[in-house]
């Protein structure tokens, strides 16, 4: 099985910072088409989870361009731009390659 | 609206047995996998099942083989879990969600439903 990890796992951030999550995975996430096969998903709380970053880098429809999803292979980041009050909750990664398998979560928080 | 609603969640015993449903609408349901997926009090998400778009292919995750089995029937736009001997370690809220093929991702969820497993 394919064991995604991310950090840190808690993420205080003051409103109008940038913000950093990262992911690794245990085995490589490119596939020979070339893309990686990597997702973020938002769950904000009490809410269902909402997917963000499709294939490593692509916004999903309605996303805010103050997300952003880079890496390669097994090391992979999302970067908030400028944190508002509204990203609170807790993002996930996930790998779609051989089933899928999340990161533990990364619940982020206002100052 | 593009909306999933699932239903029949409950209280059940150890070893009972459960069916949950999910009701597809604004999209087409025919042209797309579909998943189970469940997230346990507190923790994190959990992938559970999938089938083909005509049924013909389902995937378990190790922990619910051969108890678990998900079904759909097209013409009702409805997708279905049956959940027997149920264990305290399946409690948790299950979801459906689309599997969106060309994003490798699930880009539609339910609200959820919860499940709890306890005597």
């Amino acid at each position: 099985d394919i064991v995604m990890t991310q950090s840190p796992l808690s993420l205080p951030v003051i409103p109008g910072e940038p913000a950093s999550i990262s992911c690794r995975s245990s085995q490589s996430l490119l596939h020979s088409d070339g893309y990686n096969y990597l997702d973020w998903y938002l769950q904000k709380p009490g809410r269902s989870p909402q997917l963000l970053i499709y294939l490593g880098s692509n916004r999903a429809s309605g996303v805010p361009d103050r997300f952003s999803g880079s890496g390669s292979g097994t090391d992979f980041t999302l970067k908030i731009s400028r944190v508002e009050a509204e990203d609170v909750g807790v993002y996930y990664c996930m790998q779609p390659l051989q089933a899928y398998t999340f990161g533990q979560g990364t619940k982020l928080e206002i100052k | 609206e593009v909306q999933l609603v699932e239903s029949g969640g409950g209280l059940v015993q150890p070893g009972g047995s459960l069916r949950l449903s999910c009701a597809a609408s604004g999209f087409t349901f025919t042209n797309s996998w579909m998943s189970w997926l469940r997230q346990a009090p507190g923790k994190g998400l959990e992938w559970v099942a999938n089938i083909k778009r005509d049924g013909s292919e389902k995937y378990y995750v190790d922990s619910v083989k051969g108890r678990f089995t998900i079904s759909r029937d097209n013409a009702k736009n409805s997708l279905s879990l049956q959940m027997n001997s149920l264990r305290a370690e399946d409690t948790a809220v299950y979801y459906c969600a689309r599997v969106n093929s060309q994003y490798a991702a699930f880009d539609i969820w339910g609200q959820g439903t919860m499940v709890t497993v306890s005597s």
